[in-house]
C-alpha cells in the first residue's frame, strides 16, 4: 500500500525558533493536507494543497506541494508555545482514503 | 458552522456492554467517517459513509456497527468490545465530491476505555 514517510519523529526547539517538517512518498499523491493535534482532541486542517509546486501560507505556517507530487513540507516561522503538539501530513490519490504519515511531536521550550 | 461534535467525550465500559457513540456535523458534508487512534499514531480508517450509504469498510469486526440515519448523524454502535479497542474514536466529515472533498474535518473524538 502506500506509505508516506514523514520527519523528524520530534522536535524540541526554543521559542521564537522556525521549524521546519516534510513528508515523503514512493507514489504520487494529487492532494496534501497538514494538521495538528493536540493531546486528547482530534486533528485540526491547517493547509490543503492541490497543485504541484502550489506554495500555500496560514499565518505562520507556509507549506508546499512538491513538484514531483510526491512530497510536501511544513514550515512554521516564529514558534510559539501553543505550536507544541502533533503535526500529521496525509495524502490523497482517488477515493475516500486519506494516508498519513506518522506525525512529528513538536515541543516549543519557553 | 464548521463543526463536527462528538458524544460523549469520554466513555468507560465493560466488555459486555452495548454502548454508542454519536457524531453530528451542519457543514452540509455528504461524506463522513470513523477512524481509530492509538495514542501517538496517525488515525486509523474504520468506515466511510457516502450519501448515507456505507462506501468503505476496512475489515472492521462485527463488534463496530456503523449507522448513518440521515446526512448529519453518524453513529458507531459497540458490542461485546475487548480491552485492546480502548482508544480515540475520531469522526470527520467531507465533501463528497469536487477536489475539495480531500479536506476531512475531524469532531474532538471520544476517549473509549474497555475494561
Amino acid at each position: 500500500g502506500q506509505q508516506l514517510n514523514q520527519s523528524p519523529q520530534s522536535m524540541f526547539i526554543q521559542e521564537g525558533e522556525d521549524v521546519s517538517m516534510n513528508c515523503t512518498s514512493s507514489s504520487i499523491f494529487n492532494t496534501w493536507l497538514w494538521y495538528k493535534q493536540d493531546p486528547g482532541e482530534g486533528p485540526v486542517l491547517l493547509i490543503a494543497l492541490y497543485k504541484a509546486g502550489e506554495l500555500t501560507s496560514n499565518g505562520r505556517l507556509t507549506a508546499q506541494f512538491g513538484i514531483t507530487r510526491k512530497d510536501s513540507f511544513l514550515n512554521i516561522s516564529a514558534s510559539i508555545p501553543s505550536d507544541v503538539g502533533i503535526y500529521f501530513c496525509a495524502g490523497h490519490t482517488s477515493g475516500s482514503r486519506l494516508t498519513f504519515g506518522e506525525g512529528t511531536q513538536l515541543t516549543v521550550n519557553p | 458552522d464548521t463543526e463536527v461534535t462528538q458524544t460523549p467525550k469520554h466513555l468507560v465500559m465493560g466488555m459486555t456492554n452495548k454502548k454508542s457513540l454519536k457524531c453530528e456535523q451542519h457543514m452540509g458534508h455528504r461524506a463522513m467517517y470513523w477512524y481509530k487512534q492509538k495514542a501517538k499514531k496517525p488515525p486509523e480508517l474504520m468506515f466511510v459513509y457516502s450519501y448515507e450509504k456505507l462506501s468503505i469498510n476496512e475489515s472492521v469486526p462485527s463488534r463496530f456497527s456503523p449507522e448513518c440515519p440521515n446526512s448529519s448523524l453518524l453513529n458507531l454502535h459497540l458490542h461485546a468490545l475487548q480491552p485492546e479497542d480502548s482508544a480515540l474514536y475520531l469522526c470527520a466529515s467531507s465533501q463528497a465530491r469536487l477536489a475539495r472533498y480531500n479536506e476531512q474535518f475531524f469532531g474532538p473524538g471520544t476517549r473509549l476505555t474497555v475494561l
